[in-house]
């Protein structure tokens, strides 16, 4: 089980938005930056959103990062069937001086 | 282009030790940490370690502490993970990933696949 919570699934139309939320304490996601990837299955995972809401060159605007306290989330417009796969946010665990994945979430486009 | 490539797939015996390669181009290797994460089978990611290539400083997670040791060659660009004491939950894939900033994994390897099986 991850420290850091997220959603196991969560599923919308083409066109539509959704959110992934991603969970965790004061000691990682309160005091440090959060990445997330995308997963597609059999592939590597790529950065999508560094620093809690910067994207790399190439990722589109449709890709968002926020962050409150403890908790941040990626949200995500103009769903595309390109879109589905495994999305997992990341972040440093500062009591232990490692990093730290939350469990992932499973994307479906409808 | 920044690029790292991976050694091919290993298939070891319990009890034995795996060491997997990973080439860095693109970038000066000497100015980014190096992290190595893997994945169970349908399972996710966990952060195994990092190396720092200018200085060979190693920062390990807790589970694997005393089992892994990650090295470096800058002759080659190349970063190195062992683990050793292998059993069948040490299958997965393993990867290697630059830290690009704070901690933000970019880009990583294409994977490889160690399989533990008597």
């Amino acid at each position: 089980q991850s420290v850091l919570t997220q959603p196991p699934s969560v599923s919308a139309a083409p066109g539509q938005k959704v959110t992934i939320s991603c969970s965790g304490t004061t000691s990682n996601i309160g005091n440090n930056y959060v990445s997330w990837y995308h997963q597609i299955p059999g592939t590597a995972p790529k950065l999508l959103i560094f620093e809690d809401n910067k994207r790399p060159s190439g990722i589109p605007d449709r890709f968002s990062g926020s962050k409150s306290g403890t908790s941040a989330t990626l949200g995500i417009t103009g769903l595309q069937t390109g879109d589905e796969g495994d999305y997992y946010c990341g972040t440093w665990e500062s009591s232990l001086n490692s990093g730290l994945f939350g469990g992932g979430t499973k994307l479906t486009v409808l | 282009q920044v690029h790292l490539v991976q050694s091919g797939a290993e298939v070891k015996r319990p009890g034995a030790s795996v060491r997997v390669s990973c080439k860095a181009s693109g970038f000066t290797f000497t100015a980014s940490y190096m992290h190595w994460i893997r994945q169970a089978p349908g399972q996710g990611l966990e952060w195994m370690g990092w190396i720092n290539t200018n200085n060979s400083d190693t920062g390990y997670a807790q589970k694997f502490h005393g089992r892994v040791t990650m090295t470096r060659d800058t002759s080659i660009s190349t970063v190195y993970m062992e683990l050793n004491s292998l059993t069948s939950d040490d299958t997965a894939i393993y990867y290697c990933a630059r830290d690009w900033t704070y901690k933000a994994f970019d880009p990583w390897g294409q994977g490889t696949l160690v399989t533990v099986s008597s």
